[in-house]
């Protein structure tokens, strides 16, 4: 069965600084990756996702992902952070039929 | 843009009850999803519905919970008999197609408080 692990429950970060969120997975098949973001009262948003090809992939707001086939990870970057994008992230995998399994979340903080 | 809402954002019920947390996904999706996070845990997919039926249900799914659509707009979730361990918060989302390609939208979900 799939799963997803995202080893930092909690991340506090200054503004302007880099980010980086960790996150590594276990599935059979070639996963298709997903990360989302969930702002306080907010939905989970869906930041960028990876299916297949360039490893390295753009989201928005700023935000982009590297798939490590050799590391199962799928590791999100932002490369200067803004109090904005203080919120949760979820990594994810799909499995067949849509489902999504999520890691357990991580907390981002910016300090001013 | 639209979007996927949830209505309440916060039920508070007791032991044994029943509730019906409601959806309403954007308007020309056709597969809808419920998903729960029980607080300090991961959020776990309950259940897939299309086409007026349960398209794949999770083990957590037994029983005490289903699953309507009952009119055009509305997507319903509910709980028979809730127990305390049903507290969490519960998401709505809903996609174009069944696809892994198609993109979930999520709603801001309702907490779901056993008392």
């Amino acid at each position: 069965a799939q799963s997803v692990t995202q080893p930092d429950i909690h991340i506090t970060v200054s503004e302007g600084a880099s980010l980086e969120l960790r996150c590594n997975y276990s599935y059979g098949a070639t996963p298709y990756l997903f990360w989302y973001v969930q702002s306080p009262g907010q939905g989970l948003q869906l930041l960028l996702k990876y299916f297949s090809g360039d490893t390295l992939v753009q989201g928005i707001k700023g935000f982009e992902a590297e798939f490590k086939r050799s590391q199962s990870s799928f590791n999100l970057r932002k490369p200067s952070v803004h109090w904005s994008d203080a919120a949760e992230y979820f990594c994810a995998v799909v499995a067949a039929g849509n489902k999504l399994t999520f890691g357990g979340g991580t907390r981002v903080l910016v300090k001013p | 843009e639209p979007e996927v809402t949830q209505t309440p954002s916060h039920q508070v019920t007791q032991m044994g009850q029943e509730v019906i947390l409601r959806c309403v996904p954007i308007s020309n999706h056709l597969y809808f999803y419920w998903y729960r996070q029980i607080l300090g845990q991961k959020v776990e997919f309950l259940v897939s519905f299309y086409n007026n039926e349960i398209s794949e249900k999770s083990e957590i799914f037994d029983d005490q919970f289903s699953v309507e659509r009952p009119d055009g707009s509305n997507f319903t979730l509910k709980i028979r008999s809730t127990k305390l361990e049903d507290s969490a918060m519960y998401f709505c989302a809903s996609s174009e197609g069944r696809s892994s390609y198609n993109e979930q939208f999520f709603g801001p979900g309702t907490r779901l408080t056993v008392l």
